[in-house]
């Protein structure tokens, strides 16, 4: 099956820094990823859409200067967290999914801790 | 009312037991997923499905799209299923295309 890869998958920032979380389509490409967050006990929320070659679609309420991404090539899509916040220590995954198919492909995860 | 609902939120068995899980959504889709997460945090997909019945060995999921209700069963439960169980539904929306959307899982703990 697909493959997704996520990198890293767990990262302990300071305040005010900024962390970058790399999503990979191993064996396909992927036109369009999603980033999701997922705070302890609760479900996957949506970010944004990333789309190849074009601006990513931000979710209400997705501060798109803090959760930066960037989606330069078929197989890559970066979120960066920037000037990270304690309240931004959440867990982020990706998924991306064929072009020609309907099934989701999950990244592994990053669990990310801002100190 | 959140678009998709799962139940039961938490659920505890003895190994062996046959386990249900459903989830029930109030817009119309293109698929369902029965997705499974691990303490760790990642996630696998067990099924996507859009009518009927699908089986992977002691799973079997199903999907009524006009009572919009979907079944997760795990025959002869094992201490080795206990996960997050998340069911999603893909539908499409205008303003941003196809995207899916969660309900907030089933935690599942089989006890040996």
């Amino acid at each position: 099956g697909a493959v997704v890869s996520q990198h890293p998958s767990w990262v302990i920032c300071k305040s005010g820094t900024s962390v970058k979380i790399e999503c990979r389509s191993l064996d396909f490409q992927a036109t369009t990823m999603f980033w999701y967050r997922q705070f302890p006990k609760q479900s996957l929320m949506l970010m944004a859409t990333s789309n190849e070659g074009s601006k990513a679609t931000y979710e209400q309420g997705v501060e798109k200067d803090k959760f930066l991404i960037n989606h330069a090539s078929l197989t890559l899509s970066t979120l960066t967290v920037t000037s990270a916040h304690p309240e931004d220590s959440s867990f982020y995954i990706c998924s991306a999914r064929r072009p020609d198919s309907l099934e989701a492909f999950f990244g592994q995860g990053t669990r990310l801790t801002v100190v | 009312k959140n678009e998709v609902e799962q139940s039961p939120q938490n659920l505890t068995a003895q190994e062996g037991e046959f386990i249900t899980i459903n989830c029930s959504y109030s817009v119309g889709i293109s698929a369902l997923h029965w997705l499974q997460q691990h303490p760790g945090g990642g996630i696998v997909s067990l099924f996507m499905l859009s009518s009927g019945k699908k089986k992977h060995g002691r799973l079997i999921a199903t999907i009524n799209i006009q009572e919009k209700h979907s079944s997760l069963h795990i025959t002869a439960s094992h201490p080795r299923d206990s996960a997050v169980y998340i069911c999603a539904v893909r539908s499409y929306q205008e303003t941003s295309g196809s995207r899916l959307t969660f309900g907030e899982g089933t935690q599942l703990t089989v006890n040996p």
